[in-house]
């Protein structure tokens, strides 16, 4: 089955740095690629997602790179704001009717 | 967007006793949910999909005697703790898809503290 890899664990920047979260995935029929922020005790909030057929999108200060070939995507935040600190999971999903599989979460802090 | 939620969004229950958490969609008929598990600063994991008309699948590790799901209609879904003990609590999640690709829509979870 799909096994998603994501890095860092943890990361912190200062306020208006980039941020750069890494994730790969294992099964070459993933088509959807999914990036979640999640606050304490919150629900995944969905902040942007790619789709297979697409190498990058972008929205305001959140873009998603995607390289099929080498089967990783990334979340590139700009400008960064206290207010991101939380935690993001990037997941992969192959059809509509299957779970998505998660990666293990990157921690961002961002420091005023 | 389409809304799912969950309830009880909070639960403290004694160690033995059962707790049931349920899943709804609101606004859209979901034939499959999906239930998660989150324990503190880990991700979500999988436990079941959920499908309406027929038997739960469960992950692997997941004892389906003890997490029992029931799909009972084409909006509800529930998760039936039995014999809870202190390992259990977790943040429990539910999710729909969303008819699309690929998009899912989150419950507020649940938070189970067996004591």
């Amino acid at each position: 089955g799909e096994n998603v890899e994501q890095h860092p664990s943890t990361l912190s920047v200062q306020e208006g740095d980039s941020a750069v979260i890494k994730c790969t995935y294992s099964d070459s029929a993933s088509n959807y690629f999914p990036w979640y922020k999640q606050e304490l005790g919150k629900r995944p909030q969905l902040i942007i997602d790619i789709r297979s057929n697409v190498g990058e999108k972008k929205d305001q200060r959140i873009a998603v790179t995607l390289n099929k070939t080498a089967k990783h995507f990334s979340l590139h935040i700009t400008e960064t704001q206290p207010e991101d600190s939380a935690v993001y999971f990037c997941a992969a999903i192959h059809s509509g009717n299957t779970p998505l599989v998660f990666g293990k979460g990157t921690r961002l802090s961002v420091i005023a | 967007g389409a809304v799912v939620s969950q309830h009880p969004s909070r639960v403290i229950c004694k160690s033995g006793t059962s707790v049931k958490i349920e899943c709804r969609s609101l606004d859209f008929q979901a034939t499959t949910m999906f239930w998660y598990r989150q324990f503190p600063k880990q991700s979500l994991m999988l436990m079941a999909t959920s499908n309406e008309g027929s038997k739960a699948t469960y992950e692997q590790g997941v004892e389906k005697d003890k997490f029992l799901i029931n799909h009972a209609s084409l909006t509800l879904s529930t998760l039936t703790v039995t014999s809870a003990h202190p390992e259990d609590s977790s943040f429990y999640i539910c999710s729909a898809p969303g008819g699309g690709l690929g998009e899912q829509y989150f419950g507020p979870g649940t938070r189970l503290t067996v004591t």
